[in-house]
Parts: C-alpha cells; structure tokens; sequence
C-alpha cells in the first residue's frame, strides 16, 4: 500500500533559522515524490519534485530511499514562507497522488 | 487563463439536503481529481477522471457520494442525503499528465 505520512501538523520556527519539514512514505517500488504548498487565500500549488533536483524559493528535497524519505529543508526561514505544506507520491505507473496529512509552517518575527 | 473553476465558494445547507459541487477544469487537461481536506485526514482522493471515464472512485466514502464528469469542460459531486460529517473543503484539481496537479480554489461545505 501507499502512504505518506508528515509526522508533524504544525511547526513553528523563528525567522532566519533553518526548517526542515518531514515526509516518510511507504511504498515498495521507485517513486515519485513532490511537495505542494498552500499559501493564506491561495491555491495549493506544486513547490517542487523530487525528478527536478532544484531549489524552489530557497527549499530543497532529497530522496532518501534507504530512509524512505523526502524531507523538506530550508536554511534560512523567511516570514513568507508561513504557509500549509504537504507531501505528496506517485507510484510507478500510477494515475494519481497520494497525500500526506499536511504540515502547518509558521515563521514567527 | 483562470485555472481551474469551482463554485460555489461556500456552501451553508442543512442535513439531509442534496448538495452538488462543480469543477471546470484547465483546458486540454486530461484527468481531473476530486479531493476532500479536513483537519484530520488531510487531503484524502475521493475519485479520479481520465478523458471523462471514472477510473478509481474507491476514495468515496459511501454511496450518497457521486460524481459525474459529462464532458472534458465540466464535472459534479453530489452528496445526497449531506451529513454533518461532511463539511470539509472540496478540491477539484486538473493535470496534463498525471504529475504536476492545478487545484481549484476549493468549496467549502457546512453541514449544519
């Protein structure tokens, strides 16, 4: 079975510190992963997939798949970047995207 | 072009009435996705679209969902009889290829 869980449904981090936010996923075969982002009274959005290998805004994701794991990481937070994030996997062949339950980033001042 | 079309925003009904969600999708997108997102569960797949045919409806919680897709422009879910249980906020999401999802800006349902 598929799954993908975010351990964490809020998170809260000071302006200027790191982030990361986590994703561990199940699934047996090689899959793909993304990260999608939902900004206050915006649409949620692709941030990034794994297959790009590039930094959007800033964030990062490696795929680790001895850890099954897709962790989102940003070095330096900005108050911007306050916004609902979740982690998301497609299987091999597969049609659709399973979701993980989303995590609640706040960046305070 | 606007992206993908939901309406209404908001929905305020009362249990046991019909409640009907629509979804334009992107032009030229060939899937289209229906969601629900609550608190607890995140975002959950409830059916999926490929060139209209429904090909896995088996995020439908129970038989007073459906949803129809009639044309590549235009698709519904119904819930009859509405629950309380089903407030949440319903996305309609479109893709070109089965990756990268464009979501509508979401219905939210009250179920009073």
């Amino acid at each position: 079975a598929q799954r993908v869980t975010q351990p964490e449904k809020l998170l809260s981090v000071f302006k200027g510190a790191p982030v990361e936010l986590k994703c561990n996923y199940s699934y047996s075969g090689s899959p793909e992963l993304f990260w999608y982002v939902q900004y206050s009274r915006q649409r949620l959005q692709l941030l990034l997939r794994h297959i790009s290998r590039e930094s959007i805004k800033g964030f990062t994701a490696d795929l680790n798949k001895g850890e099954t794991s897709f962790h989102l990481k940003k070095p330096f937070a900005q108050e911007e970047d306050s916004a609902m994030y979740y982690c998301a996997l497609k299987g091999q062949g597969a049609q659709k995207l399973v979701f993980g339950q989303g995590t609640r980033l706040t960046i305070n001042p | 072009d606007a992206g993908v079309i939901q309406s209404p925003r908001h929905e305020v009904t009362e249990m046991g009435q019909e409640v009907t969600l629509r979804c334009k999708p992107i032009s030229g997108h060939n899937s289209l996705f229906w969601y629900r997102q609550t608190m607890m569960r995140g975002l959950e797949l409830l059916i999926y679209f490929n060139n209209n045919v429904p090909i896995d409806d088996s995020g439908m919680p129970e038989d007073r969902f459906s949803a129809k897709m009639p044309n590549a422009s235009f698709s519904t879910l119904k819930i009859q009889p509405s629950e309380p249980r089903d407030s949440a906020v319903y996305f309609c999401a479109s893709s070109p290829d089965y990756n990268e999802h464009f979501f509508g800006p979401g219905t939210r349902l009250t179920v009073l």
